[in-house]
Parts: structure tokens; C-alpha cells; sequence
């Protein structure tokens, strides 16, 4: 069965970096676009990007690019969501959300929970 | 930048029909996708392509989109239906994804 396990919940200070990572199994990782979601705590959904599994391209939401980064391991199965210069307002649990060619989001991970506090 | 509108809260009694629309400029031509998110938990896709129900989804969850309103309707809500939900959809360039600002539907 299609399972996306994601890494615990991180605690940092603000300007430092974090990253979360999400591991695929019962699939063929690389048949299949990974997306990155987040919700901040009490607040809904906002889509960060995705990134080709297959090329290794990402595509970020604006406002997104340059502190986001999203990387892969593809012999491992594993997605990562990289945030630098980490500030109190990205505190959210952090989604990865897998993408088929005519379903977005049809699994999703657990959620990491990263909390940026001083 | 696009955005979906949603009603911030939706109220109905155990075994009422609940509605929850979400508009959108771009939904004429574009597809919208529910998500339902239990309290504490990710969310779950029950319903894409404007009315299609993925397996193993009650039938009770529909959809339809008419212009520029996409409903998701739950006829005879139970109370584990109780969550918020999210719609979810493209801008016309298919570049920009965004989700509604989610319902939270009580069913008490």
C-alpha cells in the first residue's frame, strides 16, 4: 500500500535551518510528482510546490522560492523540504502530498510540525 | 493572485444535507478537488474532477461546478463527517494551484 512516512516534529530558532524529509513506499517513486503543502497552526492549507520525482525539477509557489528548497534522494524514495533562515511565521506542520497524472494530493504524508521559536 | 473563496462555517443537524460552495474565476475551465481534514489529521480527497468519488469514499459525498461555484454536498451528514474542508484548484494558466480558506462543518 501507497504509505508517505515523514521525519518528527523539529524546534528552532529563528535564522537557522531545518529539514524535513518524506519517504515513499508501495509506489514507483519516480512515476510520480511530489508536492509540499503547509498549515499554520489554526490556519488552512497553502501549497508551497512540487517537485518532478523523475527529473528532479521543482516548481515553487510564489513568495516560495529562495528560503524553500526541495530536493530529492531518489535511491531511497525520499523527498525533502529544506527552509533556511527559518523566521516565527513559518511555525506550521509541513505536508508532503503526492500528485498522480490526473490526481493531485491523492496521499499525503503525516506532517512534520516545525516550530520556530527563540 | 487567484484565490477560491469559501464560507468559513457550515452548520447542519445529523442527517441534514450540508452544502459548502467555493467560487472562483477560473472554475468555469478548471477542475475543483474536496479535501476533508479530521482535527489532528491530513487531509483526505473525497471528491476530484469537479464530481468524481475516489474509492472507498461514502456515496453520501457528491460534487458538482456550475460556472464559477463548485458545491460539495453531503446528503444525510453524519457526525463523523464533523471536519474542515478544502477546496482546491488551479488558476486558467494552470501555473497557479491554490486551496479555499476551508469550511468547518458541525454536525451536531
Amino acid at each position: 500500500q501507497v504509505q508517505l512516512v515523514q521525519s518528527g516534529s523539529e524546534l528552532k530558532k529563528p535564522g537557522a535551518s531545518v529539514k524535513v524529509s518524506c519517504k515513499a513506499s508501495g509506489y514507483t517513486f519516480t512515476n510520480y510528482a511530489m508536492n509540499w503543502v503547509r498549515q499554520a497552526p489554526g490556519q488552512g492549507l497553502e501549497w508551497l510546490g512540487w517537485i518532478n520525482t523523475d527529473t528532479g525539477n521543482p516548481t515553487y509557489a510564489q513568495g516560495f522560492a529562495g528560503r524553500f528548497v526541495f530536493s530529492l534522494a531518489t535511491s531511497v524514495s525520499t523527498a525533502y523540504l529544506q527552509i533556511s533562515s527559518l523566521k516565527a511565521e513559518d511555525t506550521a506542520v509541513y505536508y508532503c502530498a503526492r500528485e498522480t497524472n490526473t490526481l493531485p494530493f491523492d496521499y499525503w504524508g503525516q506532517g512534520t510540525l516545525v516550530t520556530v521559536s527563540s | 493572485s487567484y484565490e477560491l473563496t469559501q464560507p468559513p462555517s457550515v452548520s447542519v443537524s445529523p442527517g441534514q444535507t450540508a452544502r459548502i460552495t467555493c467560487s472562483g474565476d477560473a472554475l468555469p475551465k478548471k477542475y475543483a478537488y474536496w479535501y476533508q481534514q479530521r482535527s489532528g489529521q491530513a487531509p483526505v480527497l473525497v471528491i476530484y474532477d469537479d464530481s468524481k468519488r475516489p474509492s472507498g469514499i461514502p456515496e453520501r459525498f457528491s460534487g458538482s461546478s456550475s460556472g464559477t461555484m463548485a458545491t460539495l454536498t453531503i446528503s444525510g451528514a453524519q457526525v463523523e463527517d464533523e471536519a474542515d474542508y478544502y477546496c482546491y484548484s488551479t488558476d486558467s494558466s494552470g501555473n497557479h494551484r491554490v486551496f479555499g480558506g476551508g469550511t468547518k462543518l458541525t454536525v451536531l
